[in-house]
């Protein structure tokens, strides 16, 4: 059982340009979360979805950050307009059900830098 | 912000145990506690989780004491591979909050 997939694992884009960073969940799972981890931090939430629905998006910038979650295929993180602020290393977790109740397995991340 | 302490480093030797404590004094009835490890710069691996007995599975074991304001997670025998940041978390949600962690550190 294949656990959490990410790509690209790395990912070059200059200031300006657009980011997609896809996380397929394991097999079974309907729930996703992306986590941000700047340099030299801890991971912070961003985003919970679960198919075809943002539950909470609290942790997104207000700006330029948008997740989705369609009802076929990974679940997209985007990131338009890149700036130098949004290097950084992107997980996304999935969950069989609800993370509060149930175990949320992490992918091995995405690493962006924008030059 | 993380509702957990933990010690910011600790050494082991390579075959030895490794006890690893937490402290979440403000854990509410509900709330579980997960350990989470981070190699370099790998995604989290799941460790263990429990609410308020104790539990093993085939990586380490989780010791909650009984007021659970506090519980140790063992690895008993440390190998070089088990050198990482591991992160205690106690939650009821699926914000997971991911403090500083404890940087182990297992020497040959």
């Amino acid at each position: 059982n294949a656990g959490v997939m990410q790509n690209p694992r790395h990912l070059v884009r200059r200031r300006g340009q657009e980011a997609r960073l896809r996380c397929s969940p394991m097999k079974g799972h309907s729930h996703v979360y992306w986590y941000r981890q700047l340099p030299e931090e801890g991971l912070k939430f961003m985003v919970y979805l679960q198919k075809e629905n943002i539950i909470d998006e609290s942790g997104m910038p207000k700006e330029r950050f948008s997740a989705e979650f369609p009802k076929e295929g990974p679940s997209i993180l985007r990131i338009q307009q890149v700036v130098r602020g949004d290097s950084a290393a992107y997980f996304c977790a999935s969950s069989l059900q609800r993370g509060s109740t149930d175990t949320q397995y992490f992918g091995p991340g995405t690493r962006l830098t924008v030059l | 912000d993380a509702k957990t302490t933990q010690p910011p480093s600790m050494d082991c030797a390579e075959g030895r145990a490794a006890n690893l404590p937490c402290n979440h004094s403000t854990i509410s009835g509900n709330e579980y506690v997960y350990w989470y490890r981070q190699i370099h710069s790998q995604g989290p691996q799941y460790i263990i989780h429990g609410l308020k007995n104790n539990e093993t599975n085939e990586m380490a074991s989780l010791i909650i004491t009984e007021d659970r304001k506090s519980s140790t997670l063992i690895l008993p025998h440390a190998t070089l591979r088990d050198t990482a940041v591991y992160y205690c978390i106690s939650d009821n949600d699926y914000k997971l909050s991911f403090g500083a962690g404890t940087t182990v550190t297992v020497r040959a």
